[in-house]
C-alpha cells in the first residue's frame, strides 16, 4: 500500500507569509507526528495526534505554529508569519500505537 | 524532560571495519527504536527493542538494549558503502506516545 505522503515537497516563501504543509498518513494509522529537521541536525518533535484525543502540542516552538488533523486522517501544519529560522525540512510520520513510525519524504521549507 | 544522547556524532569508517554507536537516556525507557536516514532521504525504521538486555541482529547490524533499559548500542561489522547515512535512536516511555530522538550518528565510509 501507499506510504506517508507530504505536499508540497519544496516550498519557498517570503518572510512574513503564512504556509500550509500537508500530510497524508498511512491508512489505519491512528498516530500522526510532525517533526522539524534543520540541516544536519536531529529530529525536533513538534506535535502528535492520537485518535480522537487532544493533540500533544508540547513541541511547537511558538504560537505561530499550529496543526490540525481532520477526520483522523490528513493533517495540516500551518506556520504563520514565517521567519527565516523556520527554514527546515518538516517531516510527518504515522504509526500504530507504540509501533514503528513511518516517515514521509518531508517538505523542505525555505523562508527568504 | 527525557533526553536521549547519542555518541559519536560523526563516525568515519574504513570500508570493511567495524564500529559501534551508543545511545543513552536520562530515564528508563519502555522501548528503543533505531532508524536510518540516507543522505537526502527520510528516516526509515530499522528495529525496536523492548526487553531488558535484548539483542537483535539484522545481517551485519547488531542492536542491544541495556539491562537497565537506559542505553542501547548499534554495532555494524564489515562496514560497506551502503551503510552510509545517519543512524538515530529513539526512546519511548510507557506513559507517553512520543519518541525522544537522539541527535544521530552520521556515518561516512572510506572505500
Amino acid at each position: 500500500g501507499a506510504g506517508v505522503s507530504q505536499s508540497p515537497s519544496n516550498k519557498v516563501t517570503e518572510k512574513g507569509k503564512d504556509v500550509e504543509l500537508r500530510c497524508d498518513p498511512i491508512s489505519g494509522h491512528t498516530a500522526l507526528y510532525w517533526y522539524r529537521q534543520s540541516l544536519g541536525q536531529g529530529l525536533e518533535f513538534l506535535i502528535y495526534f492520537q485518535g480522537n484525543s487532544a493533540p500533544d502540542k508540547s513541541g511547537l516552538p511558538s504560537d505561530r505554529f499550529s496543526a490540525e488533523r481532520t477526520g483522523g486522517s490528513v493533517s495540516t501544519l500551518t506556520i504563520q508569519r514565517t521567519q527565516q529560522e523556520d527554514s527546515a525540512v518538516y517531516l510527518c510520520a504515522s504509526s500504530l500505537l507504540f509501533y514503528e513510525q513511518y516517515f514521509g519524504p518531508g517538505t523542505r521549507l525555505t523562508v527568504t | 524532560g527525557q533526553q536521549v544522547m547519542q555518541i559519536p556524532q560523526y563516525q568515519h569508517v574504513q570500508e570493511g571495519e567495524d564500529f559501534t554507536t551508543y545511545c543513552n537516556s536520562s530515564t528508563t525507557l519502555s522501548n528503543i527504536q533505531w532508524y536510518k536516514q540516507r543522505p537526502g532521504g527520510h528516516p526509515v525504521f530499522l528495529i525496536q527493542l523492548v526487553k531488558s538486555g535484548e539483542v537483535k541482529k539484522q545481517k551485519r547490524l547488531t542492536f542491544q538494549f541495556g539491562e537497565a533499559k537506559k542505553n542501547s548500542s548499534l554495532h555494524i561489522t564489515a562496514t560497506q558503502t551502503t551503510d552510509v547515512g545517519t543512524y538515530f535512536c529513539a526512546g519511548g516511555r510507557s506513559n507517553d506516545y512520543k519518541l525522544s530522538f537522539g541527535a544521530g550518528t552520521t556515518v561516512t565510509v572510506r572505500a
